[in-house]
């Protein structure tokens, strides 16, 4: 199994440039979730979903947008970026509630 | 606010010295909680995790937490720690009240002195 894996490494964006970050699991977990992690303030929950179909918001959804069409696959869009969304960001899966979280080797993103 | 608290946000300790973490949370009722590791550049991983039972839980690596329901701890303890132990640890809690979400605390930072 590959786990949790996730496209690009690293990014470098405009302001108000769009794209995906990519996010794909071998596990057939039901829930996903993504996290950006700044210095200082840990992991940060962005979007989940508990299944294909079913998203919801986390801590800090504005900007993003998230959509689960498989069980694999969980695409974070960033919608026009900006520079407070540089981050670290994370992917992360689960097979059910209260199960160990496994993460991805995250995604560098840099906006200027 | 819901929240998790880890308080210490940079911990230096010498080799061989003892370690605790702070861990806090303010979610009422039943809690899955977890400790995870995040090594320089790599991604995070599990130390060890509390879901019923014995509250003093044993981990990976000589780590153990200690659940303390009353006052809403969870807090990582070692009693001797090695250079590669230096690391970011990041407490973690899955309420029942929103099972599908496992929230973060802000981490603590761990730099040992060889």
């Amino acid at each position: 199994n590959a786990g949790v894996t996730q496209t690009p490494k690293f990014q470098v964006l405009k302001t108000g440039q769009s794209m995906t970050l990519q996010c794909a699991q071998d596990m057939n977990h039901e829930y996903m979730s993504w996290y950006r992690q700044d210095p200082g303030m840990g992991l940060r929950l962005i979007h989940y979903s508990v299944g294909a179909g079913i998203t919801d918001q986390g801590e800090v959804p504005n900007g993003y947008n998230v959509s689960r069409s498989t069980t694999e696959d969980f695409p974070l869009r960033l919608l026009s970026a900006a520079p407070s969304q540089t981050s670290v960001y994370f992917c992360a899966s689960r097979g059910r509630e209260g199960s160990e979280q496994y993460f991805g080797p995250g995604t560098r993103l840099t906006v200027t | 606010a819901q929240s998790v608290s880890q308080h210490n946000h940079h911990v230096i300790l010498s080799e061989a010295a003892s370690l605790e973490l702070g861990c806090n949370y303010s979610y009422g009722g039943t809690v899955n909680l977890f400790w995870y590791v995040q090594y320089p550049g790599q991604h995070l991983q599990l130390l060890l995790k509390y879901f019923s039972g014995d509250p003093l839980v044993k981990g990976i690596k000589g780590f153990e937490a200690e659940f303390i329901k009353s006052k809403f701890s969870f807090n990582l303890r070692k009693p001797s720690v090695q250079w590669s132990d230096t690391a970011e640890y990041f407490c973690a809690v899955n309420p029942y009240s929103s099972a599908s979400k496992i929230i973060f605390g802000s981490g603590t930072r761990l730099s040992i002195r060889p």
